[in-house]
């Protein structure tokens, strides 16, 4: 079993759609957490962190359950340019800090 | 350009011959990472560097595969009598020891093994 698991879509949506993308983590031990973005042929950049309490980075909207060891990602008003693959991302604070990194989600966005 | 820069960007070699690839992170960064990526699959961790120490190293990864960061600057994979297998992009990333959660990444290694 993989560490993180992502639905691997790919959710086709029109333009101003909501869109909610899931994502399990098994080690309980993790206690970062990330959505990074990956367009085609290019390479991962972190869209935002994941907090307990949630947060919202302006259409993007970021929750966590620690009791069920789920995150998600919500997208409101979808845009063209959302288009991308969505990658689940955790971290164990301990002194091997490293990125784990789901399959990602892929989203396209039609007009 | 400051980011994060690898060197090839893409190489194809026959089974067995040895490759090797650099990467040059952001210079203020002292944390460095390799990934491996294959096709609908997200960057799978080999191994990290926090300056010139390399800090753990993938379970996954065989013996055939080495990496160096020399003096805590630029880092080098060696992979050794190349698989088929072992055909992926290979990307690293750096970050700083403040911000360990936002990796950059550079364009990656594309290797092809035939």
């Amino acid at each position: 079993r993989k560490e993180v698991e992502q639905d691997p879509g790919p959710f086709n949506v029109p333009e101003g759609a909501t869109v909610a993308f899931n994502c399990t983590y098994s080690n309980s031990a993790s206690q970062s957490f990330f959505w990074y973005r990956q367009d085609c042929r290019k390479e991962p950049k972190l869209l935002m962190s994941v907090y307990s309490s949630g947060n919202e980075d302006g259409r993007f909207t970021a929750q966590l359950n620690r009791a069920s060891q789920y995150i998600s990602l919500l997208i409101r008003d979808s845009k063209l340019s959302d288009s991308a693959t969505y990658l689940c991302v955790v971290a164990r604070m301990d002194s091997s800090y490293k990125l784990i990194f789901g399959s990602g989600t892929r989203l396209l966005v039609r007009p | 350009d400051t980011g994060v820069s690898q060197d090839p960007r893409h190489k194809i070699t026959k089974r067995g011959q040895n490759v090797t690839f650099r990467c040059d992170p952001i210079s203020e960064h002292n944390r460095l990472y390799w990934y491996r990526q294959t096709l609908g699959q997200g960057p799978e961790f080999l191994t990290y560097f926090q300056n010139e120490a390399q800090l753990e190293k993938s379970r996954l990864l065989s013996d055939r595969f080495s990496a160096e960061r020399p003096k805590g600057s630029f880092s080098t994979l060696e992979i050794q009598r190349t698989e088929q297998g072992d055909s992926a992009m290979y990307l690293c990333a750096s970050s700083s020891i403040d911000r360990r959660e936002k990796l950059f990444f550079g364009s990656g290694t594309q290797l092809s093994v035939l």
